[in-house]
């Protein structure tokens, strides 16, 4: 089973507008964290926000936002007032457990964000 | 401060030939990854490191070998090269100090395998 799912390939949304990017994670260890990353078409990874699993609030970060619905196992992607600089493809990523040697991050498979203006 | 660098940034290999992707952090993380993105497929993991003269299989090991020798570096070394290793390799770190920590990446290699 994928522990972390994309199910949008693709999202179109209009500049000024906000847009969620949906994400779902499948994970029976009650700590872990999760990071949303952006990857341009110039290729590099950009760290946007993070949630850790008992986080009371929310993340936010700037126009990022976090919808962290836990009993759904969902942490969906929040962009408010979208700009053309956002078009990239987002990545929603986990880590399971608490810090331990060496625990890599799981990558689902992206959401391939374009804003028009 | 450059953070994660990697070379060469892209590589046309023959099959079977062989070759080392270099990665150097001056961040001084004990950390460090070796991740395969195939397009539509996301980031997935081939080795990691939490130190040097440490370093364990993640989920994609197979044609590949690594080695630690100091907290600076992690070569990635591909033997006779497959077609089906044709993707872009990012190396990346991670502050072991920091629970919460988000991986800081590489610029990645473009790798072709004809």
């Amino acid at each position: 089973a994928q522990k972390i799912t994309q199910t949008q390939p693709g999202m179109f949304v209009q500049e000024k507008e906000a847009v969620t990017l949906d994400c779902t994670y499948d994970t029976s260890d009650p700590s872990y964290g999760l990071f949303w990353y952006k990857q341009p078409s110039s290729g590099e990874m950009i760290f946007l926000i993070y949630q850790g699993s008992y986080d009371q609030q929310n993340a936010t970060e700037g126009r990022y936002s976090l919808n962290f619905q836990k009993a759904r196992k969902s942490a969906n992607l929040v962009i408010s007032a979208s700009q053309l600089g956002d078009s990239a493809m987002y990545f929603c990523a986990m880590r399971e457990g608490r810090l331990q040697a060496g625990t890599a991050l799981i990558f689902g498979k992206g959401t391939t964000l374009s804003v028009s203006s | 401060n450059a953070g994660v660098t990697q070379t060469p940034k892209f590589r046309i290999l023959k099959i079977g030939q062989s070759m080392t992707l270099q990665c150097t952090q001056d961040m001084n993380h004990n950390y460090m990854y070796w991740y395969r993105q195939d397009p539509g497929m996301g980031l997935k993991l081939i080795y990691y490191s939490v130190g040097a003269g440490i370093t364990d299989k993640g989920e994609v090991p197979n044609g590949y070998n690594v080695s630690r020798s100091t907290t600076e570096d992690f070569p990635l070394r591909l033997e006779l090269a497959a077609p089906s290793q044709t993707s872009v390799y990012f190396c990346a770190i991670r502050d072991s100090r920091v629970e919460n920590s988000p991986l800081h990446f590489g610029n990645g290699t473009r790798l072709t395998v004809t």
